[in-house]
Parts: structure tokens; sequence; C-alpha cells
């Protein structure tokens, strides 16, 4: 596709489930990331993909919190056992490398309720 | 440690005077660095760009300009519209492909 697509765009789930969100990025992008933003608040980092190299874990919040990629396509972001304080918007982006923009999908709105 | 901070959680500016929104970071090997714009309910969308080999880069009504002895960029918004009311991200990136996102700041066009 021609721009980064993200699904589920909303998702409603209760406490206490799973949730898996889904991230398409444009291809030949090797760099991915994901972000959430709570309402209110500022963007917050989560993990970074590149190419092959061991992805950047650093911003995940809890070990509730996985997410995968293979290669250089989709990637997914798994929240275990949800709480209400994961309710957020999740942004995908991808990057092209250096002096290139990067590309945000137009992110997922999880609600726990 | 955030890298590149935008200090300013929000902004308020009256319709058609200048909106001036800031930005720092700390790391002397970031070389090219972004503005992004979005609005509620959207992803967020590129605005304006600048290399580290310039100081300014204009846009029509939207002008980005870097200090690197400081560490600061700016975006300028002459004149502010309406239309401009969204939350703004500075963001860097550095010659190991990583590129890295303040946590915004919301700008509130006034009429």
């Amino acid at each position: 596709g021609a721009g980064v697509s993200q699904s589920p765009s909303n998702k409603v789930t209760e406490k206490g489930k799973d949730v898996e969100l889904r991230c398409d990025p444009i291809s030949g992008h090797t760099a991915l990331y994901w972000y959430r933003q709570r309402l209110g608040q500022g963007l917050e980092f989560l993990i970074y993909f590149q190419g092959n190299s061991a992805p950047d874990k650093s911003g995940l919040p809890s070990d509730r919190f996985s997410a995968e990629r293979t290669g250089e396509s989709v990637s997914t972001l798994t929240i275990q056992r949800t709480q209400q304080e994961d309710s957020a918007v999740y942004l995908c982006a991808c990057w092209g490398g250096i002096n290139t923009e990067a590309f945000f999908g137009q992110g997922t709105r999880l609600t726990v309720v | 440690d955030q890298q590149v901070k935008q200090n300013s959680p929000s902004l308020s500016v009256q319709e058609g005077r200048i909106s001036i929104l800031n930005c720092d970071y700390t790391n002397s090997m970031f070389d090219y660095f972004l503005w992004y714009k979005k609005y509620p309910a959207e992803g967020p969308t590129f605005l304006i760009s600048i290399s580290s080999i310039k100081d300014k880069n204009e846009d029509g009504r939207f002008t980005v300009f870097l200090n690197k002895s400081a560490k600061h960029l700016s975006l300028h918004i002459v004149p502010s519209q309406p239309g401009d009311s969204a939350v703004y991200f500075c963001a860097a990136s550095d010659r190991d492909d990583k590129i890295i996102f303040g946590k915004g700041t919301r700008l509130h066009i006034l009429p």
C-alpha cells in the first residue's frame, strides 16, 4: 500500500483480556517504531525494530507488552492481561533512513473497560 | 533519558500572530530534524525538516530554525490560523539510523 496501515482502528476490550495490534509498514522501510499516546499526554516510545538487529525494547512499560516483526514486514504489538491504564492510541511509524521522514499510521485506539 | 525535549506541553496563540514551538536536544550526533503535526484521531504527519548543514528552512507559513551550538530548534508559524491547532512533535535522527521524537506540544489558536 501507499502508506502505513494499522488495524484495528478501534478496539474495546475487557480488562484482563489479551489484544493484538497490527502494523503494515511501507515496503522497503527498514525501521519500525511503536508509540503510544494516552489521553492528554505526549508521545511515549515503546519499541524500535531495525532490519535484522535485536529490537530496542527499552520503552515497553511492563512484561505484559511484547512486539514482533518478521524481517521488514508486518509488526504486531501484543498486550496481555490488559489493564485500564493501557487505554491509549497506539501508533506505528516506519522510516526509510537518514535524511528522510518517518511515516505514521492512523493509530489504533485501545479502550480497556 | 529524553534526547529530544519539548518542554512546553501546550501553547495558546491568537489567530494571526506568530506561533513559536521549541525543541531541545542533547545528542550532538543528530544531523536531521523534523516537525510533525497531529490532529485528533489521526496519525502524525510530516510538516517540515532541516538538515544540520542549514540553520533555517522555510515552507510557506512554516519556518524551522536550527541553532546547533545551543542544540535547539524552533518552528515558527506566521500567521497562525485556526487549522494550525494541533499537537506538534519535534524529531531528530542520527547516523545510527534512529529517529527520536519529542513528547509533543499542543498548540491552540485562539479566535
